[in-house]
Order: C-alpha cells, then sequence, then structure tokens
C-alpha cells in the first residue's frame, strides 16, 4: 500500500533552473496539496487541487505552479528556482477537501 | 500572530513518563483537531483527529480539545523511545473554508532510556 508516492526523494539545482516535483496518490482521492516546510515555519500551504480539473492558490504560491494531470497525480513546477525555495516539499491528499490528509515522505531540494 | 501556536521544545524525558504536548489558537471557527507524528527526514503521520471539544484516547495516547479556552493538548502514557518524534498539531474550519490544514510549528519530543 504505497499510499502518497513523491519523485525524486532529494534534488541539488542551480538558481534559475527548473524542475518538477511529481505527486501520485493510489487512495483514489479527490483532494490533493502541496506544502513545504522549513525550520520555525512549519508546514505551509502553496497549492492545492479540491478535486480533478480544479487548483487554487494556498498560503505561499509565489514562484510555483501546479498542474492537476488526472485524479491520481498533481505536480508541482519551479520554473525558475530560487534560493529561498530551498525546502522539503510535502505532497498530501484527502478524500475530499474536507477529509484527513496523508502525506508522502517529501522531497528535499536545494537551490544553491 | 500565527492562527496556530505551538512550544517548539525540544522536550526530553525519561523512558516511561507522562508526555504532555500543547498547542493554543486563536481562529474560534476551526472544529477539526489533528495531531500529526513525524519522524526525522520522513512525511507527518496522523496520529489523532477529534472534532470539537472533548476527549480521544488511542493506546497510550490521549488528545483533549478545550474550545472554550482554545487550546488542545496530546498526552502520551508510559513513553518510550521510539515516540522521540517531532509532533504537529494541525487544526481545520469546516465548510467551504476547510480546505486547509493549518499547522503549529511542531514540539520536538525525545525519550531516554
Amino acid at each position: 500500500n504505497a499510499g502518497v508516492t513523491q519523485t525524486p526523494k532529494f534534488q541539488v539545482l542551480k538558481t534559475g533552473q527548473s524542475m518538477t516535483l511529481q505527486c501520485a496518490q493510489d487512495m483514489n482521492h479527490n483532494s490533493m496539496y502541496w506544502y513545504r516546510q522549513d525550520p520555525g515555519m512549519g508546514l505551509r500551504l502553496i497549492y492545492y487541487s479540491a478535486s480533478e480539473g480544479t487548483t487554487d492558490k494556498g498560503e505561499v504560491p509565489n514562484g510555483y505552479n501546479v498542474s492537476r494531470l488526472n485524479k491520481r497525480e498533481f505536480s508541482l513546477r519551479l520554473e525558475s528556482a530560487a534560493p529561498s525555495q530551498t525546502s522539503v516539499y510535502f505532497c498530501a491528499s484527502s478524500q475530499t477537501s474536507q477529509n484527513i490528509q496523508y502525506f508522502g515522505a517529501g522531497t528535499r531540494l536545494s537551490v544553491l | 500572530q500565527k492562527e496556530v501556536e505551538q512550544d517548539p521544545g525540544p522536550l526530553s524525558v525519561p523512558e516511561g513518563a507522562i508526555v504532555s504536548l500543547n498547542c493554543t489558537y486563536s481562529n474560534s471557527a476551526f472544529q477539526y483537531f489533528m495531531w500529526y507524528r513525524q519522524y526525522s527526514r520522513k512525511g507527518p503521520e496522523l496520529l489523532m483527529y477529534t472534532y470539537s471539544s472533548g476527549n480521544k484516547e488511542d493506546g497510550r495516547f490521549t488528545a483533549q480539545v478545550d474550545k472554550s479556552s482554545k487550546y488542545i493538548s496530546l498526552f502520551i502514557r508510559d513513553s518510550q523511545p521510539s515516540d522521540s518524534a517531532t509532533y504537529l498539531c494541525a487544526m481545520k474550519e469546516i465548510g467551504i473554508s476547510g480546505y486547509a490544514l493549518n499547522f503549529g510549528k511542531g514540539t520536538s519530543l525525545l525519550v531516554t532510556p
């Protein structure tokens, strides 16, 4: 039972490079989320998708874009990475936006 | 002021001790309250989930919500070294604005043998 799978687990980028973080869930959940976790800041919501075909901004969306590719997959794209985007990124999913969220193992991103 | 406040610790206790972890919040619209446990370099995993005020017990863990004081607690009885982790409280509203989980910053707990 995989749950929420994130790839890659680790990534190092240079300033200005782009990359896409992938997330897939196998629980048939409707809602998916992207968070970032920084020391002393806790978990902050970047974007979420309440259902397939919809996406909305969270607390800290600047510098990111998302795509809800299908019901299973929700990707996060950094078009031009900045050192301030060095963080641990977590994807989560829930049955609906009202239900409990289940998290992936995270992607550790360093931007030099 | 952040909506959810949580003492980051670290909190160090001997094995077998009773641990009390706490969060306060300012948004009276919060109705769902959760505790997540996060081991080092892992994702948060749901530990306890309660709705509105009251207590909920699951094995060695008890979650308590006091909405009148805007205060929630997690108690761990007979703590074990395997309980060493960061504990995150989270809460949310219900209804159309209830998509977002509001997290505390997490309390780091170390249980020493």
